[in-house]
């Protein structure tokens, strides 16, 4: 069975720090993998998307970036947060690309920066 | 570019009934449609996707899409409390690098005993 972990669950930040946020999906191969972003009560916002690895595309630029070390992790980071940056942040994974499978959620990162 | 809409914006209905979520969209060349249900805290999980004009059953779930009137929608047969949860609507639309996933801003809804 393929599990998803994101770590960490939960970070308080402060605003000009770096931030580093992983996942990592195990029990599937090669799979599409995905970073979202929920600000409280906002709409889910897909951030980033890699369908290998090393290659990571960008959706919207909020001055976040990602990248994809192994087939199975997938990392977001920042080196200057801002107190824009505060939300749910969601990894996700699915098999098929172009006609847009079923996307699977991890259990979410919260981000507070003060 | 996509733009995705829903409504309402929030419903309470009472266990039992009948509950119906509405998902417009921008795009007619948009290939797939999915619902997925959010409950407090946690994690959006999909519940139901099509790809094609019509309706599809799932228990007490049947999503329907008219693809030329740029609405698909999620009924909800003898809702339960259990079924109170933020609900997403999702839609794909092509960018420049490939296909992504645009969600409304989602409905909320509540079923009270």
């Amino acid at each position: 069975a393929q599990t998803i972990h994101q770590w960490p669950v939960a970070e308080i930040k402060a605003v000009g720090s770096p931030l580093s946020l992983g996942c990592t999906i195990k029990g599937k191969s090669s799979p599409n993998l995905y970073w979202y972003w929920q600000a409280t009560g906002g709409t889910l916002q897909q951030l980033f998307y890699s369908i290998t690895v090393g290659q990571v595309e960008s959706v919207v630029q909020l001055n976040l970036s990602a990248s994809r070390p192994k087939d199975d992790q997938f990392i977001l980071s920042t080196e200057k947060l801002l107190l824009s940056h505060s939300g749910f942040y969601l990894c996700a994974w699915s098999l098929a690309w172009e006609y847009q499978d079923t996307q699977y959620f991890g259990p979410g990162t919260r981000l507070l920066v003060l | 570019q996509q733009k995705v809409q829903q409504s309402p914006e929030s419903l309470i209905v009472p266990e039992g009934a009948m509950t119906s979520l509405n998902c417009t969209f921008s795009d007619s060349a948009s290939q797939y449609f999915a619902w997925y249900r959010q409950h407090s805290g946690k994690a959006p999980k999909a519940l139901m996707s099509i790809f094609s004009n019509g309706e599809k059953e799932e228990g007490r779930f049947t999503i329907h899409l008219n693809k030329a009137s740029l609405h698909f929608s999620l009924h909800i047969r003898d809702s339960q409390p259990s079924d109170s949860a933020l609900y997403l609507c999702a839609v794909s639309a092509a960018t420049s690098s490939g296909q992504k996933l645009v969600f409304g801003q989602g409905t909320i809804l509540k079923v009270y005993l």
